[in-house]
C-alpha cells in the first residue's frame, strides 16, 4: 500500500487553463513537502507546508495543507509549458530526514 | 543550496556485470541518500549512506545488491551489483545540507541494462 497517494497520475492540459493536484494519506504528518522534477533533473524542492489548513502561495501555485495533517492540494493557475513536469509530493517519515515519495503527477502543459 | 554532480550521468550495461555510480556534493552534508526511481515512477529510497560506517538499508535493499559507501562527508558512490533488466531505472543521490534544513538532489544515473 503506497502511503502517499497522488491524483491525478496524468495530466495534459493548454497553457492557460487552472488544474489541481491532489495528494492524500491515511497518516498523519507533522510537515508536507511539493517537488518538481523535469527531465533528465533530480526533484526540486517548490514548498514545505507544516500547519494544519496551511496555505502557501509561489507566485501561480497554491499550496494546501489539509486541516487533519493528512492530504495536501497544489493548485496551478493559467498554467504555463514551463509548467510541464512531473510533481512529487513527500512527507517525512519514520527517522528524522528520510522522505517518503508520493506516486507522483506528470503534468503536461501545452500550447 | 548545494551543488550535486553523479557519474556518469547515464550508461548502458550487459546483465551479470556492475557498475558504480559516484555523488560529489560542493559542500559539507549531514546526510546523504540514494534513491531509485524505476520509469515513469516515483522516487524510493534506497538506503541512508552513513559516514565511515554501514549504510542503513531499506526493506527490499540489502547490502549485497546495493553496496554503498561514503569515505567522507561529501562523496558517496553506490555499485549495482550482478545486474538484470529489472535495474533499470534512475539512481538519485540527494544531501540533507548542515546549513539548509531541506534535500537536495543529484541529477541523477540513468542506468539501463540490457
Amino acid at each position: 500500500t503506497q502511503l502517499l497517494e497522488q491524483s491525478p497520475q496524468f495530466l495534459s492540459i493548454q497553457e492557460g487553463e487552472n488544474l489541481t493536484v491532489y495528494c492524500n494519506s491515511s497518516s498523519v504528518f507533522s510537515s508536507l513537502q511539493w517537488y518538481r522534477q523535469e527531465p533528465g533533473e533530480g526533484p526540486v524542492l517548490l514548498v514545505t507546508v507544516v500547519t494544519g489548513g496551511e496555505v502557501k502561495k509561489l507566485k501561480r501555485l497554491t499550496f494546501q495543507f489539509g486541516d487533519a495533517r493528512k492530504d495536501s492540494s497544489l493548485h496551478i493557475t493559467a498554467a504555463q509549458t514551463g509548467d510541464t513536469g512531473l510533481y512529487l509530493c513527500a512527507a517525512l517519515t519514520g527517522t528524522a530526514s528520510k522522505l517518503t515519495f508520493g506516486t507522483g503527477t506528470r503534468l503536461q502543459v501545452t500550447l | 543550496s548545494a551543488v550535486i554532480s553523479q557519474k556518469p550521468s547515464r550508461d548502458i550495461c550487459q546483465r551479470g556485470t556492475s557498475l558504480t555510480i559516484q555523488c560529489q556534493v560542493d559542500s559539507q552534508v549531514t546526510m546523504m541518500f540514494w534513491y531509485r526511481q524505476q520509469p515513469g515512477q516515483s522516487l524510493t529510497l534506497i538506503a541512508t549512506a552513513n559516514q565511515g560506517s554501514e549504510a542503513t538499508y531499506e526493506s527490499g535493499f540489502v547490502i549485497d545488491k546495493f553496496p554503498i559507501s561514503r569515505p567522507n562527508l561529501t562523496f558517496s558512490t553506490l555499485t549495482v551489483s550482478n545486474m538484470s533488466p529489472e535495474d533499470s531505472s534512475i539512481y538519485l543521490c540527494s544531501v540533507l545540507t548542515i546549513s539548509y534544513n531541506e534535500q537536495f538532489f543529484g541529477p541523477g544515473t540513468r542506468l539501463t541494462v540490457l
